[in-house]
């Protein structure tokens, strides 16, 4: 069965830094592969998500994902970190020959220092 | 609205109640997720509807736990005699396609007293 891998339930950087948070699924097939984030005491909002073209992707507020097969990869990076980006990131997975399940890593809390 | 609606907001109940959650997803979405999320947590399954009919129940933590959605638009979790250990903000999503992704309402704020 399809499972995720978060690395770093929590991940600090000092603001202006490099952002990487990591995540890695288990299938042969590439699946769908997303990003949200959660702030707090809010829903769920997409990041962003790779379905198939350029394994780059950019989202909003500044992050983007590399799609790597030969890693079964997936890892959010941000050049720059603002005050701002302190939240819940989960990794999500849904496999391409399966109905719309997404299978869900445990999340990682990011903490920017001032 | 364009978004995943979710009503209530809040909802405190008394150890034994019933309580029913209503969830209004993004029209046109025909897939539509239950999930809930304990502090710290990561979202737990619970339902995923495809159209009307539930097509994975399998997170649905007992018998207490039902929902519905009769035409295939807005769903309802019901759960009944409540417990303390049903208290958790109470998640809705909905989707158009696998590769889309899911789109988040904010959610119920469930709390057993």
């Amino acid at each position: 069965a399809q499972s995720v891998t978060q690395l770093g339930s929590h991940v600090s950087v000092s603001e202006g830094a490099l952002v990487l948070l990591r995540c890695n699924y288990s299938s042969s097939v590439p699946p769908y592969l997303f990003w949200y984030v959660q702030y707090p005491n809010q829903g769920l909002q997409l990041l962003l998500k790779y379905t198939t073209g350029a394994t780059l992707v950019k989202g909003i507020n500044g992050f983007e994902a590399e799609f790597k097969k030969s890693e079964t990869s997936f890892h959010l990076t941000k050049p720059s970190a603002h005050m701002s980006d302190a939240a819940e990131y989960f990794c999500a997975v849904s496999d391409r020959d399966s109905n719309y399940q997404l299978i869900w890593g445990a999340g990682t809390k990011l903490i920017i220092k001032p | 609205g364009a978004g995943v609606s979710q009503t209530p907001s809040n909802k405190v109940t008394e150890k034994g109640k019933y309580v029913e959650l209503r969830c209004d997803p993004i029209s046109g979405h025909t897939a539509l997720y239950w999930y809930r999320q304990s502090l710290g947590q990561g979202p737990e399954f619970l339902i995923y509807f495809q159209g009307t009919g539930a097509a994975d129940d399998s997170g649905l933590p007992n018998d207490r736990f039902f929902a519905v959605r009769p035409e295939g638009s807005v769903s309802t979790l019901k759960i009944q005699r409540t417990e303390r250990g049903d208290s958790a903000v109470y998640l809705c999503a909905s989707s158009s396609s696998p590769g889309q992704g899911a789109f988040f309402g904010q959610g119920t704020r469930l709390t057993v007293v």
